[in-house]
């Protein structure tokens, strides 16, 4: 099935650590993005990339990092500059970056502190 | 400011009910909207989305309506379920020039009383 798998589900972070999410989708979509999704809140974009080789800072990017090498990958790094990462992280994809086109997302990982 | 908002926090409805979820945006240059069901522990899952120079669309058991004199938005679900329990989102996108950048409300709790 195509879809949008994300990992791992839960991940412990120790202070000045720098830990890595995994996104990867199967869909052949050309956009994929990076949410955080706190208690109580709505989503808010972390990075976006339209293109592979490609990609811009959202609303929330400080403490973060992000590459785009391939198509169906694009990986999210909580660096130590990050002090309140504890978080739902969630990842998206969407055909094209042109607007008016629906993202679909995974689902999702729980970043914790140690 | 700009804000995409929810009118209430948690709804309360019961089986076999119809239930309407509202969502409040203040762009008025906002011509893509959408709406995301999203269950705990999961992503958000699509379910309904409508554009800009339409006033309503019709799904399977929902309909989503589009009021731009006063920037309102609605879901509508017929025959209120159990499984339809969960958090419902709005998002919009902005065309910005940056990507297909979507704004997402609070959310607003459905539960489905038996």
């Amino acid at each position: 099935d195509g879809g949008i798998t994300q990992s791992p589900k839960y991940l412990f972070r120790k202070e000045g650590q720098n830990v890595t999410l995994s996104c990867e989708q199967n869909l052949n979509h050309d956009a994929m993005y990076w949410y955080r999704q706190d208690p109580g809140q709505g989503l808010r974009l972390i990075y976006y990339s339209q293109i592979v080789n490609d990609f811009q800072k959202g609303d929330i990017a400080e403490g973060y990092s992000v590459s785009r090498e391939k198509k169906e990958s694009f990986p999210l790094t909580v660096t130590s500059a990050q002090k309140n990462p504890t978080a739902f992280y969630l990842c998206a994809s969407s055909i094209s970056g042109i607007g008016n086109q629906p993202q679909h997302f995974g689902d999702g990982t729980r970043l914790s502190i140690l | 400011g700009e804000s995409v908002g929810l009118h209430l926090p948690t709804l309360s409805v019961q089986e076999g009910d119809n239930s309407i979820i509202n969502c409040a945006y203040s762009n008025s240059a906002s011509d893509y909207f959408i709406w995301y069901k999203q269950e705990s522990g999961k992503g958000p899952q699509f379910i309904i989305d409508i554009r800009s120079n339409m006033d309503k669309r019709q799904g399977q058991r929902v309909t989503v309506l589009l009021n731009k004199t006063v920037k309102h938005l609605s879901l509508q679900i017929a025959a209120t379920q159990p499984g339809d329990s969960a958090v419902y989102f709005c998002a919009e996108t902005r065309l910005t020039g940056g990507g297909n950048k979507l704004t997402f409300g609070t959310g607003t709790q459905l539960k489905v009383e038996l």
